[in-house]
């Protein structure tokens, strides 16, 4: 049983092309997370959902838009992809408790996506 | 504004060794919490320890342990008796009170030499 699963694991598309990566966790918490990493391997936050309510979305440009149908799931959507998108895409979850430890973040096992 | 920072790109120690792999924070948040998560050549995020800001006695976790400075916003990861399979990534990460996020330090890049 996966935690967070995160589908595709690769993605290699062309640019221009519009593209989406899903993402759904059996765990029951209620806060996820998209990040981006880069070739440099530094994380970086994008969107953050508790409750399928939208609470954190840095500065992404807005051909990226996250969907969230219910607690569970968050979904990536990319539009006229370029070729810096290319780069490691993880979904998170994490469960807000108060209780510090078990507040921590789980994460998918990332999305390889190779704009060309 | 949170701001996490790890100043070693890159690490090595001999295989049995110890080796501190550094962390420093800053936030204005009287709650927070700290995290450190490995990152092998696979690719997944894995997590091994946790300090609360108001824990009074050091985290330990197997040969894991987190040397917590508060007062000078230091979370330093100790890893004692490295293994092969310790070479990866090592992120330190922070979690804030005032909602559900982690900002994540730039990543330490640690070889272990036979």
């Amino acid at each position: 049983d996966t935690a967070v699963s995160q589908t595709p694991k690769y993605l290699v598309t062309q640019m221009g092309n519009d593209k989406s990566i899903k993402c759904e966790q059996n765990l029951g918490h209620d806060t996820m997370y998209w990040y981006k990493q880069d070739s440099k391997k530094f994380l970086k936050i994008m969107f953050s959902y508790n409750n399928k309510e939208l609470i954190i979305n840095e500065t992404v440009p807005n051909r990226f838009s996250p969907k969230s149908p219910d607690k569970a799931h968050l979904n990536l959507h990319i539009n006229s992809l370029e070729l810096g998108d290319s780069a490691v895409y993880f979904c998170a979850s994490s469960l807000w408790t108060g209780r510090g430890k078990d507040e921590k973040l789980f994460f998918g096992s990332g999305t390889q996506l190779s704009v060309l | 504004a949170q701001k996490i920072t790890q100043t070693q790109p890159g690490m090595f120690v001999q295989e049995k060794e110890a080796v501190t792999l550094d962390c420093t924070y800053d936030t204005s948040d009287p709650s927070y919490g700290l995290f450190w998560y490995k990152q092998p050549s696979s690719g997944e995020m894995i997590f091994l320890i946790y300090q609360g800001s108001y824990d009074q006695q050091n985290a330990t976790e197997g040969r894991y342990s987190l040397n917590f400075q508060k007062a000078r916003k230091s979370a330093n990861l100790v890893i004692s008796a490295s293994q092969l399979g310790d070479s990866a990534m090592y992120f330190c990460a922070m979690s804030a009170n005032t909602g559900n996020q982690f900002y994540f330090g730039t990543g330490t890049s640690l070889t272990v030499i036979p």
